[in-house]
Protein backbone atom coordinates (compact mmCIF):
# COMPACT_ATOMS: atom_id res chain seq x y z
CA UNK A 1 0.00 0.00 0.00
CA UNK A 2 1.31 3.85 -1.30
CA UNK A 3 2.53 5.59 2.32
CA UNK A 4 2.56 8.96 0.55
CA UNK A 5 -0.61 9.53 -1.72
CA UNK A 6 -1.38 11.99 -4.02
CA UNK A 7 -4.39 13.34 -5.45
CA UNK A 8 -5.78 12.91 -8.16
CA UNK A 9 -2.95 11.48 -10.24
CA UNK A 10 -3.98 12.88 -13.23
CA UNK A 11 -5.33 16.89 -13.65
CA UNK A 12 -6.15 18.70 -16.54
CA UNK A 13 -7.44 22.71 -16.44
CA UNK A 14 -7.53 25.53 -18.27
CA UNK A 15 -5.43 28.64 -18.05
CA UNK A 16 -6.52 30.91 -15.93
CA UNK A 17 -7.82 28.37 -13.31
CA UNK A 18 -7.04 27.39 -9.79
CA UNK A 19 -6.57 23.84 -8.56
CA UNK A 20 -5.29 22.15 -5.92
CA UNK A 21 -2.99 18.64 -5.87
CA UNK A 22 -3.33 16.93 -2.08
CA UNK A 23 -0.33 15.00 -0.33
CA UNK A 24 -1.03 12.74 2.74
CA UNK A 25 1.95 10.53 3.84
CA UNK A 26 1.03 7.74 6.83
CA UNK A 27 4.69 7.26 7.42
CA UNK A 28 4.38 9.34 10.87
CA UNK A 29 6.88 11.57 9.04
CA UNK A 30 7.66 15.60 10.89
CA UNK A 31 9.07 16.85 7.33
CA UNK A 32 7.29 17.17 3.94
CA UNK A 33 7.98 18.27 0.44
CA UNK A 34 6.97 19.08 -2.92
CA UNK A 35 9.18 18.53 -6.02
CA UNK A 36 8.41 19.53 -9.92
CA UNK A 37 9.16 17.66 -12.79
CA UNK A 38 8.63 19.12 -15.98
CA UNK A 39 9.57 18.36 -20.06
CA UNK A 40 12.19 21.37 -19.95
CA UNK A 41 13.62 21.13 -16.37
CA UNK A 42 15.55 18.31 -14.12
CA UNK A 43 13.24 17.54 -11.44
CA UNK A 44 13.21 20.62 -8.78
CA UNK A 45 12.68 21.15 -5.20
CA UNK A 46 10.16 23.82 -4.57
CA UNK A 47 8.82 23.59 -0.70
CA UNK A 48 9.76 22.08 2.47
CA UNK A 49 7.64 22.25 5.13
CA UNK A 50 8.36 21.04 8.78
CA UNK A 51 5.78 20.22 11.57
CA UNK A 52 2.80 22.19 9.26
CA UNK A 53 5.87 25.22 8.96
CA UNK A 54 6.99 26.83 6.53
CA UNK A 55 10.91 26.18 6.31
CA UNK A 56 12.06 26.90 2.69
CA UNK A 57 10.69 28.15 -0.69
CA UNK A 58 12.38 27.94 -3.82
CA UNK A 59 9.23 28.24 -6.46
CA UNK A 60 9.87 32.33 -7.47
CA UNK A 61 5.92 32.10 -8.07
CA UNK A 62 3.42 33.20 -5.30
CA UNK A 63 0.74 31.48 -7.12
CA UNK A 64 2.12 28.65 -5.70
CA UNK A 65 0.99 27.99 -2.32
CA UNK A 66 1.35 25.12 0.12
CA UNK A 67 -0.95 24.35 2.84
CA UNK A 68 -0.85 21.98 5.88
CA UNK A 69 -4.10 21.27 7.47
CA UNK A 70 -2.94 18.38 9.57
CA UNK A 71 0.56 17.27 10.29
CA UNK A 72 0.20 14.56 8.00
CA UNK A 73 -1.21 16.75 4.63
CA UNK A 74 0.80 18.68 2.57
CA UNK A 75 -1.59 20.29 -0.60
CA UNK A 76 -0.47 22.59 -3.03
CA UNK A 77 -2.49 25.24 -4.41
CA UNK A 78 -1.87 26.48 -7.97
CA UNK A 79 -3.59 29.75 -8.60
CA UNK A 80 -4.02 31.29 -12.42
CA UNK A 81 -2.56 28.31 -14.07
CA UNK A 82 -0.62 28.82 -17.08
CA UNK A 83 0.51 26.07 -19.72
CA UNK A 84 4.18 25.76 -18.63
CA UNK A 85 2.81 24.87 -15.12
CA UNK A 86 2.36 21.63 -17.00
CA UNK A 87 4.07 18.75 -14.84
CA UNK A 88 4.34 16.29 -12.49
CA UNK A 89 4.35 17.53 -8.88
CA UNK A 90 5.88 14.73 -6.70
CA UNK A 91 4.80 15.09 -3.33
CA UNK A 92 7.61 13.61 -0.79
CA UNK A 93 8.24 12.81 3.45
CA UNK A 94 11.06 12.71 5.53
CA UNK A 95 10.81 11.81 9.41
CA UNK A 96 12.64 15.69 9.56
CA UNK A 97 14.43 18.24 7.47
CA UNK A 98 17.81 16.85 8.09
CA UNK A 99 16.88 13.00 7.51
CA UNK A 100 18.46 11.57 4.28
CA UNK A 101 16.55 10.21 1.00
CA UNK A 102 13.15 11.16 1.63
CA UNK A 103 10.68 9.08 0.29
CA UNK A 104 8.17 10.03 -2.85
CA UNK A 105 4.94 9.97 -3.83
CA UNK A 106 3.38 8.76 -7.25
CA UNK A 107 2.71 12.09 -8.64
CA UNK A 108 0.10 13.89 -10.16
CA UNK A 109 0.39 14.78 -13.61
CA UNK A 110 -1.21 18.42 -14.46
CA UNK A 111 -2.04 19.40 -17.82
CA UNK A 112 -2.92 23.29 -18.31
CA UNK A 113 -4.39 23.86 -22.14
CA UNK B 1 26.68 26.97 -8.47
CA UNK B 2 26.02 22.94 -7.75
CA UNK B 3 25.16 20.84 -10.47
CA UNK B 4 24.19 16.81 -11.56
CA UNK B 5 25.64 16.23 -15.45
CA UNK B 6 24.38 12.48 -16.76
CA UNK B 7 25.91 13.20 -20.00
CA UNK B 8 23.93 9.87 -21.71
CA UNK B 9 20.27 11.04 -21.98
CA UNK B 10 19.38 7.28 -23.44
CA UNK B 11 21.00 3.90 -23.04
CA UNK B 12 20.44 0.78 -24.34
CA UNK B 13 21.77 -2.60 -23.59
CA UNK B 14 20.84 -6.61 -23.95
CA UNK B 15 19.77 -8.55 -21.04
CA UNK B 16 22.39 -10.24 -19.18
CA UNK B 17 24.62 -7.74 -20.09
CA UNK B 18 26.67 -5.42 -17.68
CA UNK B 19 25.51 -1.67 -16.66
CA UNK B 20 27.23 1.60 -16.12
CA UNK B 21 25.40 4.97 -16.01
CA UNK B 22 27.14 7.92 -15.79
CA UNK B 23 27.08 10.56 -13.49
CA UNK B 24 29.42 13.82 -12.83
CA UNK B 25 28.70 16.19 -10.31
CA UNK B 26 30.19 19.75 -9.40
CA UNK B 27 30.24 20.93 -5.88
CA UNK B 28 32.97 22.48 -3.93
CA UNK B 29 32.39 20.38 -0.60
CA UNK B 30 32.00 16.76 0.45
CA UNK B 31 29.01 15.92 -1.07
CA UNK B 32 26.28 13.42 -0.54
CA UNK B 33 24.81 11.20 -3.35
CA UNK B 34 22.29 9.20 -4.13
CA UNK B 35 20.67 7.41 -7.18
CA UNK B 36 16.81 7.39 -7.58
CA UNK B 37 15.15 4.88 -10.06
CA UNK B 38 11.40 6.41 -11.70
CA UNK B 39 9.79 3.29 -13.62
CA UNK B 40 7.19 4.24 -15.81
CA UNK B 41 4.20 5.94 -14.24
CA UNK B 42 5.25 5.96 -10.28
CA UNK B 43 7.28 7.96 -7.93
CA UNK B 44 11.24 7.96 -7.40
CA UNK B 45 12.53 5.49 -5.48
CA UNK B 46 16.15 5.40 -3.76
CA UNK B 47 18.83 2.90 -4.75
CA UNK B 48 21.50 3.75 -3.07
CA UNK B 49 23.30 6.61 -1.00
CA UNK B 50 26.71 7.64 -0.32
CA UNK B 51 27.88 9.78 2.54
CA UNK B 52 31.47 9.02 3.30
CA UNK B 53 33.34 6.11 3.75
CA UNK B 54 34.13 3.25 1.78
CA UNK B 55 33.81 4.82 -2.15
CA UNK B 56 31.45 1.67 -3.40
CA UNK B 57 28.25 1.58 -2.31
CA UNK B 58 25.80 -1.71 -2.27
CA UNK B 59 22.26 -0.94 -3.17
CA UNK B 60 18.85 -2.29 -3.76
CA UNK B 61 18.58 -5.48 -6.67
CA UNK B 62 22.00 -5.73 -7.43
CA UNK B 63 23.29 -2.05 -8.08
CA UNK B 64 26.35 0.11 -6.79
CA UNK B 65 28.07 2.96 -7.24
CA UNK B 66 31.39 4.04 -7.16
CA UNK B 67 32.34 8.08 -5.56
CA UNK B 68 35.10 9.12 -7.18
CA UNK B 69 36.51 12.62 -5.74
CA UNK B 70 39.21 13.12 -8.31
CA UNK B 71 36.91 12.96 -10.97
CA UNK B 72 34.00 14.58 -9.12
CA UNK B 73 31.82 11.06 -10.45
CA UNK B 74 29.59 8.77 -9.23
CA UNK B 75 28.65 6.28 -11.71
CA UNK B 76 26.29 3.47 -11.75
CA UNK B 77 26.63 -0.33 -12.07
CA UNK B 78 24.76 -3.10 -12.52
CA UNK B 79 26.43 -6.49 -13.55
CA UNK B 80 23.72 -8.24 -15.15
CA UNK B 81 20.63 -6.22 -15.96
CA UNK B 82 17.50 -7.27 -16.24
CA UNK B 83 14.32 -6.57 -18.73
CA UNK B 84 12.72 -4.87 -15.58
CA UNK B 85 15.30 -2.71 -14.54
CA UNK B 86 13.95 -0.39 -17.46
CA UNK B 87 13.42 2.93 -16.21
CA UNK B 88 14.61 6.17 -15.86
CA UNK B 89 17.63 7.01 -13.40
CA UNK B 90 18.49 9.94 -11.45
CA UNK B 91 21.63 10.97 -10.22
CA UNK B 92 20.98 13.15 -6.76
CA UNK B 93 23.79 15.60 -5.14
CA UNK B 94 22.56 17.18 -1.76
CA UNK B 95 25.14 19.60 -0.27
CA UNK B 96 23.79 19.60 3.11
CA UNK B 97 22.51 16.11 3.05
CA UNK B 98 19.37 16.75 3.51
CA UNK B 99 16.09 17.34 1.16
CA UNK B 100 17.11 20.09 -0.83
CA UNK B 101 18.45 18.09 -3.76
CA UNK B 102 19.85 19.02 -6.88
CA UNK B 103 18.72 16.48 -9.60
CA UNK B 104 20.73 15.91 -13.23
CA UNK B 105 18.34 15.18 -15.97
CA UNK B 106 18.33 11.43 -15.87
CA UNK B 107 18.84 8.60 -18.05
CA UNK B 108 16.27 6.58 -19.53
CA UNK B 109 17.63 2.87 -19.61
CA UNK B 110 16.23 0.71 -22.07
CA UNK B 111 16.31 -3.47 -21.61
CA UNK B 112 15.96 -5.66 -24.70
CA UNK B 113 15.86 -9.31 -25.21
Amino acid sequence: DPKIIQKPKYLVAVTGSEKILICEQYLGHNAMYWYRQSAKKPLEFMFSYSYQKLMDNQTASSRFQPQSSKKNHLDLQITALKPDDSATYFCASSRDRNNQAPLFGEGTRLSVL
Amino acid sequence: AQSVTQPDARVTVSEGASLQLRCKYSYSGTPYLFWYVQYPRQGLQLLLKYYSGDPVVQGVNGFEAEFSKSNSSFHLRKASVHWSDSAVYFCVLSPTGNYKYVFGAGTRLKVIA
